[in-house]
């Protein structure tokens, strides 16, 4: 059974630091893999997917990379900022052959909080 | 586009009522989802839907039942409510493949935050 880890649980930076939240994978068989951020009371939006071929994607002031083989990605944020506040939840796809029909599984998420 | 609509935002429930969650998804998307997320924790998938009329379960099915008459509604309905069914329930969707490798990026609905008391 795939599972899922985030470290930290909980992060707080001060603006302008770059930072980094890491994810973990038990079964490294992933179709791809996918960050998302999640506001207080709201729903997520989507951030970032790596397919299981690609080594890294950017975004902006977001970097996202994943080693397949160790199970990890980790989702590096440069500049921080006060509007960078949420939680950021990464989840997987398992690769079953077709027969995944795109279910996720989600770690627990990072808190993150940047302050001004 | 709206995308994905929940209904409703907030909601009480009694233990041992009913009620139906909606979702519906204006971007034509075969893939749905059933999502709870309870505090501090990451998304569970309750059932998901391939397409009008088909459904699975998916890691938390107890408690819950789906159906999928139309691509762009995806309703979850609880029968005797709970109090560990209190938790935010998400609704999401995904395209299917349309050439090349398909991502299944999925697009979420803003939740329904549920109590069961």
């Amino acid at each position: 059974k795939q599972e899922v880890t985030q470290i930290p649980a909980a992060l707080s930076v001060p603006e302008g630091e770059n930072l980094v939240l890491n994810c973990s994978f038990t079964d490294s068989a992933i179709y791809n893999l996918q960050w998302f951020r999640q506001d207080p009371g709201k729903g997520l939006t989507s951030l970032l997917l790596i397919q299981s071929s690609q080594r890294e994607q950017t975004s902006g002031r977001l970097n996202a990379s994943l080693d397949k083989s160790s199970g990890r990605s980790t989702l590096y944020i440069a500049a921080s900022q006060p509007g960078d506040s949420a939680t950021y939840l990464c989840a997987v796809r398992l690769n079953a052959g077709g027969t995944s029909y795109g279910k996720l599984t989600f770690g627990q998420g990072t808190i993150l909080t940047v302050h001004p | 586009n709206a995308g994905v609509t929940q209904t409703p935002k907030f909601r009480i429930l009694k233990i041992g009522q009913s009620m139906t969650l909606q979702c519906t998804q204006d971007m034509n998307h075969n893939y749905m989802y059933w999502y709870r997320q309870d505090p501090g924790m990451g998304l569970k998938l309750i059932y998901y839907s391939v397409g009008a009329g088909i459904t699975d379960k998916g890691e938390v099915p107890n408690g819950y039942n789906v159906s999928r008459s139309t691509t762009e509604d995806f309703p979850l309905r609880l029968e005797l409510a709970a109090p560990s069914q209190t938790s935010v329930y998400f609704c999401a969707s995904s395209r299917t493949r349309t050439s090349g490798a398909a991502s299944y990026e999925q697009y979420f609905g803003p939740g329904t935050r549920l109590t069961v008391t």
